[in-house]
Parts: C-alpha cells; sequence; structure tokens
C-alpha cells in the first residue's frame, strides 16, 4: 500500500464549478498535512497546510480527519489558472522530518 | 527572506557519465535539505535527505549519492548515469523544527541519453 494515495484525475471541469480531492494516508503517526500545486514542469509550490480543525483560503478549504487518515481539499468557483495537479503530502511522523508526496491529481478547468 | 537556488536547469548526459547538481539555500541556517526525483507523469520520490552537514540519509538503493559539504550546499552526485536515471531532480529544504513544510528549488530536468 503506498504510503499517501490519490486519485490521479484527471478532473475536468467547467470555469464556476466546486471540485473536491481526496487523499488517503497509511502513517497514522503523521503529523503534518499539506496540498502543494504543481504547475506542468514546474517545482511543486505549497498551497496550504492542514489542520485538524480544518481552514479555508479564499476559495480552498481543507480537511484533515484523522480517525479515517484522509485529507481533503475543496476548490469553489474554479479558475481557468487553478488548472494544475494538485500534491496531497504528509511527514512521516514524530520527529521525522521527510515529507511523503501522492502521485497527485490533475485538474483541467474549461472555459 | 529564504531563497533556493538549484543549478542547471537542463541537463543532457550520455549513459556512463558523471552526474553533479548543486543547491544552495539562502538565508537560514541549518536547513533539513532533501533530494527529490520525479519520473515523467509521476510522483515524486525522496532520494536523500540531511539534518546537518554531513548527515545523509539515503532513501532507495540506487547509483546516486549526496553530499553536504556546507551547511546550506546539498550536491547530489554519480559516477555513471543510467538511462533510468532520467527525470526531474528537486532540491528542497524545511525548518529544522519539526513538522514544517518544505520549499522546492525551481528543478533540473536530466535526461540520460
Amino acid at each position: 500500500r503506498k504510503e499517501v494515495e490519490q486519485d490521479p484525475g484527471p478532473f475536468n471541469v467547467p470555469e464556476g464549478a466546486t471540485v473536491a480531492f481526496n487523499c488517503t494516508y497509511s502513517n497514522s503517526a503523521s503529523q503534518s498535512f499539506f496540498w502543494y500545486r504543481q504547475d506542468c514542469r514546474k517545482e511543486p509550490k505549497l498551497l496550504m497546510s492542514v489542520y485538524s480543525s480544518g481552514n479555508e483560503d479564499g476559495r480552498f478549504t481543507a480537511q484533515l480527519n484523522r480517525a479515517s487518515q484522509y485529507i481533503s481539499l475543496l476548490i469553489r468557483d474554479s479558475k481557468l489558472s487553478d488548472s494544475a495537479t494538485y500534491l496531497c503530502v504528509v511527514n512521516r511522523g514524530t520527529g521525522r522530518r521527510a515529507l511523503t508526496f501522492g502521485s497527485g491529481t490533475r485538474l483541467q478547468v474549461q472555459p | 527572506s529564504q531563497t533556493i537556488h538549484q543549478w542547471p536547469a537542463t541537463l543532457v548526459q550520455p549513459v556512463g557519465s558523471p552526474l553533479s547538481l548543486e543547491c544552495t539555500v539562502e538565508g537560514t541556517s541549518n536547513p533539513n535539505l532533501y533530494w527529490y526525483r520525479q519520473a515523467a507523469g509521476r510522483g515524486l520520490q525522496l532520494l536523500f535527505y540531511s539534518v546537518g552537514i554531513g548527515q545523509i540519509s539515503s532513501e532507495v538503493p540506487q547509483n546516486l549519492s549526496a553530499s553536504r559539504p556546507q551547511d546550506r550546499q546539498f550536491i547530489l552526485s554519480s559516477k555513471k548515469l543510467l538511462l533510468s536515471d532520467s527525470g526531474f531532480y528537486l532540491c528542497a529544504w524545511s525548518s529544522p523544527l519539526v513538522n514544517t513544510e518544505a520549499f522546492f528549488g525551481q528543478g533540473t530536468r536530466l535526461t540520460v541519453v
């Protein structure tokens, strides 16, 4: 089983749509959770951290369910510029600094 | 503010040739440093990480090696490249505190021919 699993997509949605990405992780000791965005042929960039209480940043909402080891990202009112690959990221547990990346979910927002 | 530099951006090397990719970080001390590789259309694979000078942890057995000769310098090397070494190599750094996000350099796209 992969440490971090994501639906690879692609998700093809029209502008203005709401889209949700899901991610599961296998290491119950993981303590830090992030969503990164990666544009084609570019480096990944931090989109947002994911907190136990859930957090929102504009059109983006992230949720964490520790009991189910499940993370989600919701994008409302999709823009063309949201087209990218979204990577689910977890750390490896207490005292372990390295991050494990999911393979990513590709989003294509269409006009 | 902190910045990370990685070079070269693109590299084409013949099979059997050596490799040296360099990464430096500015604006922070004692960062955690990482080398990741991303094959075409695939996820990021952690190759090496370092929590201090001369301290290297290898994640995947392979013909690559890493070194950290200075606090903010991380080097990825190979003595003889294989075709399977082609990919997008990314250097990253994170705070020495636990549970923090990582920040990436712009990456090196390596093609072994």
